[in-house]
């Protein structure tokens, strides 16, 4: 079963403009952690944030989790064209395992 | 080799056919992951291994698919009688284990059965 659910399923924006992907999740976690896919194939882990922590910058990214509200936003500033993927949240942690329970995704294109 | 790599990229199988996918995680990676991918859909697990711990395919879907792992190095899923729903791209990940380590995935095998 789906442990992280990313909002939008879709995201379309121009290429300057900043990107805001959500996930919502069910039960605790330890950690949470955000990656890209390009084309359908291998992902490419982009950052991680723990629980004790509230916001995280790598870059032009941009993490925050709420404990509280069993949510993380990704937001990616300056968006680029290259940026077009699909971006997932996995959590670990819940019910003591390692095993990265990934969302749907959020498929962003970045039009040039 | 420096990252996680896996074979065949494409797979085309005739239904009912046997197919064994491959996995050559990274040196020194303890845990090893599989996951499905079908078309413009999330990860769904399908098995876990860490060290020499007996692995966790709670994901599995059915009692076709099993994968087995030797030591701490290659892993293969196998599947057997292929369905056309088997479509998919599978995925194989690996890392140092443990909680909150980053994952290291492989370019998948995109498996179609005809």
């Amino acid at each position: 079963s789906q442990q992280g659910e990313e909002d939008p399923q879709a995201l379309s924006i121009q290429e300057g403009e900043n990107a805001t992907m959500n996930c919502s999740y069910k039960t605790s976690i330890n950690n949470l952690q955000w990656y890209r896919q390009n084309s359908g194939r291998g992902l490419v882990h982009l950052i991680l944030i723990r629980s004790n922590e509230r916001e995280k910058h790598s870059g032009r990214l941009r993490v925050t989790l709420d404990t509280s509200k069993k949510s993380s936003s990704l937001l990616i500033t300056a968006s680029r064209a290259a940026d077009t993927a699909s971006y997932f949240c996995a959590t670990d942690g819940s019910g003591g395992s390692y095993i990265p329970t990934f969302g749907r995704g959020t498929s962003l294109i970045v039009h040039p | 080799g420096a990252g996680v790599s896996q074979s065949p990229s494409n797979k085309v199988t005739e239904k009912g056919k046997d197919v064994e996918l491959r996995c050559d995680p990274i040196s020194g990676h303890t845990a090893l992951y599989w996951y499905r991918q079908r078309l413009g859909q999330g990860l769904e697990f399908l098995i876990y291994f860490q060290g020499n711990s007996a692995p966790d395919k709670s994901g599995l879907p059915s009692d076709r698919f099993s994968a087995e792992r030797t030591g701490e190095s290659v892993s293969t899923l196998t599947i057997q009688r292929t369905q056309q729903e088997d479509s998919a791209v599978y995925l194989c990940a690996s890392s140092l284990g443990g909680a909150g380590t980053e994952a290291f995935f492989g370019q998948g095998t995109r498996l179609t059965v005809v």
